[in-house]
C-alpha cells in the first residue's frame, strides 16, 4: 500500500520566515497528492492538491510541486504569518479506492 | 453551502457503554470515512463506505462498527467503549454525487471532530 513520510516537528519560525515542510511518498501508480491544514480545535481543511507529475498546487501563499522523480511534494511558503500556526498533513490518494494515506503531521508555530 | 457535521462535539462515557457518534454530510458524496487522531499516530482509518449498504474495515476497526442506510449519514458505534478508544474522531466524505454531477472524487472534506473520553 501507499505510505507518506513527512518531516517531524515541531517547527518553530519567526514571522516572515521561509517555510519548508518535506513530504515524500511511496505508491503504486500515480496518486494525487494533498496538503491539509488543521487549526487548533478544528477538523482538517484542504490546503492544496496536485494530481499529476510537475503540477504545482497553490493556495494562501503556500505552494507544493508534484515531483515524480524524487517522489516528493514539499510544502513551501515564502513569508509565514502567526495565523499560519497549525498542524500540516501531507496525504496521497490510493487511486481507484478513494482512500487517502496521511503522514503523521507537522506542528508549525509562528512567533511574532 | 454543503457541509459535513458531527455530533456530539464532546462526549464523556464509561468503560463498557455503547456509544454512537453521528456524521452527516450535505455534499451528496458517495464516499464516507471515519478516522481517529491520536498524538504520535496521525490519522488512522477506522471504517469507510462507498455508498448505501456498503461498509469496509480500515486499519483500526476492532471495537467499532458502522452502517450506511442513506447517502447523508455514517454513524460510528463503539460497541463496548474502552479507555484505549479515548481519542478525537473525524468523519470525512468524498466522491461524485449520487445526482451524477462531476466532482473531485479523491479530495476528502472533513467534519469538525468529536472528542471522546472513556473513563
Amino acid at each position: 500500500g501507499n505510505s507518506v513520510t513527512q518531516m517531524e516537528g515541531p517547527v518553530t519560525l519567526s514571522e516572515e520566515a521561509f517555510l519548508t515542510i518535506n513530504c515524500t511518498y511511496t505508491a503504486t501508480g500515480y496518486p494525487s497528492l494533498f496538503w491539509y491544514v488543521q487549526y487548533p480545535g478544528e477538523g482538517l481543511q484542504l490546503l492544496l492538491k496536485a494530481t499529476k507529475a510537475d503540477d504545482k498546487g497553490s493556495n494562501k501563499g503556500f505552494e507544493a510541486t508534484y515531483r515524480k522523480e524524487t517522489t516528493s511534494f514539499h510544502l513551501e511558503k515564502g513569508s509565514v504569518q502567526v495565523s499560519d500556526s497549525a498542524v500540516y498533513f501531507c496525504a496521497a490518494s490510493g487511486g481507484s479506492n478513494y482512500k487517502l494515506t496521511f503522514g503523521k503531521g507537522t506542528l508549525l508555530t509562528v512567533n511574532p | 453551502d454543503a457541509e459535513i457535521t458531527q455530533s456530539p462535539r464532546h462526549k464523556i462515557t464509561e468503560t463498557g457503554r455503547q456509544v454512537t457518534l453521528a456524521c452527516h454530510q450535505t455534499w451528496n458524496h458517495n464516499n464516507m470515512f471515519w478516522y481517529r487522531q491520536d498524538l504520535g499516530h496521525g490519522l488512522r482509518l477506522i471504517h469507510y463506505s462507498y455508498g448505501v449498504q456498503d461498509t469496509n474495515k480500515g486499519e483500526v476497526s476492532d471495537g467499532y462498527s458502522v452502517s450506511r442506510s442513506n447517502t447523508e449519514d455514517l454513524p460510528l458505534t463503539l460497541e463496548s467503549a474502552a479507555s484505549s478508544q479515548t481519542s478525537v474522531y473525524f468523519c470525512a466524505s468524498s466522491g461524485g454525487s449520487t445526482s451524477g454531477s462531476i466532482a473531485s472524487t479523491d479530495t476528502q472534506y472533513f467534519g469538525p471532530g468529536t472528542r471522546l473520553t472513556v473513563l
